[in-house]
């Protein structure tokens, strides 16, 4: 479906602890992105990536980290999981920094 | 850094009536803006996008228009269905030109 899948789709953590979003792509695209979606605040840009091993920050990246060790997976981890955190997560791949995005469907995160 | 400011934040129109929406952008290096659908639940999708080089383009119903010196770009959607019901998203390229950056949305109801 699309390429492009994210993992888990739904997850509730607690206040404190780590928690790892995954993106999985198999489109073979270089660029691999991390949005947050908060009703009122549109899509923010969190990380992003351009290659294996190479990423940058975003918008509103306090809080997160992320990883690409291969081309098709990107990591992103909640360090320690606050409320304000609690959000949907869209992962987006693009073949180049000018293309179209192709979106994940999404992981939807409460932390309690 | 780079602002992309979107409005009306909510638009309701008779099906059949045409529907526009505008954005404005601040940083005058960006050259790439797209333009983004998302249905409820959904993840956003790519509908239309516009380079720097071109004044207007138009895929069946909906069209986008780029004005650069006054840094605005608006989506014109005619004929109006129900389907086209959603939150509608436009983007331009960060003050790197590595990642987009979205506007927070328009809210788009299109009543029969």
């Amino acid at each position: 479906d699309a390429g492009i899948t994210q993992s888990p789709r739904h997850k509730v953590t607690e206040t404190g602890t780590p928690v790892t979003l995954r993106c999985h792509q198999t489109e073979n695209h270089r660029y691999m992105y991390w949005y947050r979606q908060d009703p009122g605040h549109g899509l923010r840009l969190i990380h992003y990536s351009y290659g294996v091993k190479d990423t940058d920050k975003g918008e509103v990246s306090d809080g997160y980290s992320v990883s690409r060790s291969k081309t098709e997976d990107f990591l992103l981890t909640l360090e320690s999981a606050t409320s304000s955190q609690t959000s949907v997560y869209f992962c987006a791949i693009s073949e180049s920094w000018t293309g179209g995005y192709t979106f994940g469907s999404g992981t939807r995160l409460t932390v309690v | 850094g780079e602002n992309v400011e979107q409005h009306p934040s909510t638009l309701s129109v008779q099906e059949g009536d045409s529907a526009v929406i505008k954005c404005t952008y601040s940083d005058s290096a960006s050259n790439y803006f797209p333009w983004y659908k998302q249905e409820l639940g959904k993840r956003p999708q790519l509908i239309i996008d516009i380079r720097s080089n071109v004044g207007e383009k138009k895929d069946q119903r909906i069209a986008v228009t780029l004005n650069k010196t006054a840094k605005h770009f608006s989506l014109h959607i005619t004929e109006t269905q129900p389907e086209d019901s959603a939150v509608y998203f436009c983007a331009g390229l960060n003050q790197a030109g590595t990642a987009l950056i979205f506007g927070k949305g328009t809210t788009l109801s299109v009543s029969s």
